[in-house]
């Protein structure tokens, strides 16, 4: 199996500064087709998780365009250009490249100052 | 809009069963495979498992066979997740989602498996 992590795993930030999570994982995300199929999930405070951004760097539609994703091959960026209240949660980084089974990080908390 | 509404919480004691359900709407119904994903209370999130809705077809995790069944009925798009054999580390808040992207999700199950 795919093993994906992620630092830091407590990530207290300063409401509008940056924000940077790190998702690695154990082996290339690259697919046979081309693609790296490497999401990132935000899940607020009692709430399910929600796709922010699919393969790598694409935003899902009603995201804002704070939030970015980036990276290749073993190594992957979200970054938040501003952090706002409504950012706080855990964030989740997933591969479904190498499957079964679908892997998850094992989550970055973000928390106001 | 794609909505993906679950059965509520529920309760079993060890060795029992329990299944949960997934209503499908907004989208093509058979078009989507649905995956289960479960988080054990403070924990990270673990895929199960994905059932084709169109044909039936189902995969397990590993960890899961033999214990794990998914069936569907197309005429209420509707999915059903039963577990068998709960043990008290089954406790957790069970997730269907669509798609193997998982780009919508329901809003949880909560199973708590205690004597």
């Amino acid at each position: 199996d795919v093993v994906m992590t992620q630092s830091p795993l407590s990530l207290p930030v300063t409401l509008g500064q940056p924000a940077s999570i790190s998702c690695r994982s154990s082996q290339s995300l690259v697919y046979s087709d081309g693609n790296t199929y490497l999401n990132w999930y935000q899940q607020r405070p009692g709430q399910s998780p929600r796709r922010l951004i699919y393969k790598v760097s694409n935003r899902d539609s009603g995201v804002p365009d704070r939030f970015s994703g980036s990276g290749s091959g073993t190594d992957f960026t979200l970054k938040i250009s501003r952090v706002e209240a409504e950012d706080v949660g855990v964030y989740f980084c997933m591969q479904s490249t190498h499957w079964p089974p679908w892997t998850f990080g094992p989550g970055t908390k973000v928390d106001i100052k | 809009q794609v909505q993906l509404v679950q059965s509520g919480a529920e309760v079993r004691t060890p060795g029992a069963s329990v299944k949960v359900s997934c209503k499908a709407s907004g989208y093509t119904f058979t078009a989507y495979y649905i995956h289960w994903v479960r988080q054990a209370p403070g924990q990270g999130l673990e895929w199960m498992a994905w059932i084709n809705p169109n044909s039936g077809d189902t995969k397990n995790a590993q960890k899961f066979q033999g214990r794990v069944t998914m069936t569907r009925d197309t005429s209420i798009s509707t999915v059903y997740m039963e577990v068998s054999r709960l043990r008290s580390d089954d406790t957790a808040v069970y997730y269907c989602a669509r798609d193997g992207s998982l780009d919508n999700w329901g809003q949880g199950t909560l199973v708590t498996v205690s004597s």
